[in-house]
């Protein structure tokens, strides 16, 4: 089945507690994306790739790192989460041409106290 | 950044009703998406729009790309208690002949209809 993995589904932490949430897909495809959602914000890209060893900002960065070492898995990076970085993620992948599907995860709800 | 002003951001109406979800932008977009989105879940693709003035229907959902590629609108006909989620609008920028264009969101619209 094609699909986009997240986990931790769930994940409650500590300020300044390094963290990272795994994404993987199974479809080849060359981009892959994190969003943050939040009430009344929509979904905000954090970082892109567009292939492997390729990655690149996007709305709303600070805070967070992302690697692309194989093309199926992006791993998103805390260093040193903070309580403004509580909010629901998303990661998502799609061909870079054509219709530019996106695919989401099931997202991971990350609470920083 | 470009920028999506979606409208209403929140919708409760009866079922059987009619409704419209507005998309807007002073930006020109390749192509825009609709997504829905359920609770515990991610967005999942409605369709894409690329043509301005675009009409494309699925079954009681009838989306439209503005001529200008600026804005697109989403009316749901006779709305069922199955249509309630949060629905997203996300339009492709522009490239210039590049095969990618960074994705922006709108705030997203949530639609409840009640029985």
């Amino acid at each position: 089945e094609a699909q986009v993995t997240q986990n931790p589904r769930y994940l409650i932490t500590v300020t300044g507690k390094k963290l990272t949430v795994t994404c993987s897909q199974n479809m080849n495809h060359e981009y892959m994306s994190w969003y943050r959602q939040d009430p009344g914000l929509g979904l905000r890209q954090i970082y892109y790739s567009m292939n492997v060893e390729v990655t690149d900002k996007g709305d709303v960065p600070e805070g967070y790192k992302v690697s692309r070492k194989e093309k199926r898995n992006f791993p998103l990076i805390l260093e040193s989460p903070s309580p403004n970085q509580t909010s629901l993620y998303f990661c998502a992948s799609s061909w870079t041409s054509g219709s530019r599907e996106q695919f989401f995860g099931p997202g991971t709800r990350l609470t920083v106290l | 950044t470009q920028l999506l002003e979606q409208s209403p951001q929140f919708l409760s109406i009866q079922e059987g009703e009619n409704l419209t979800v507005y998309c807007n932008s002073s930006s020109v977009f390749s192509s825009l998406q609709w997504y829905r989105q359920e609770p515990g879940e991610g967005p999942v693709l409605l369709v894409t729009v690329v043509t301005g003035g675009e009409v494309k229907k699925l079954k009681r959902l009838t989306f439209q790309f503005g001529d200008a590629r600026k804005d697109s609108s989403l009316h749901i006909t006779a709305a069922q208690p199955g249509d309630t989620g949060l629905y997203l609008c996300a339009g492709e920028e522009e490239t210039g002949g590049t095969s990618y264009g960074k994705l922006t969101f709108g705030q997203g619209t949530i639609l409840t209809v009640h029985p």
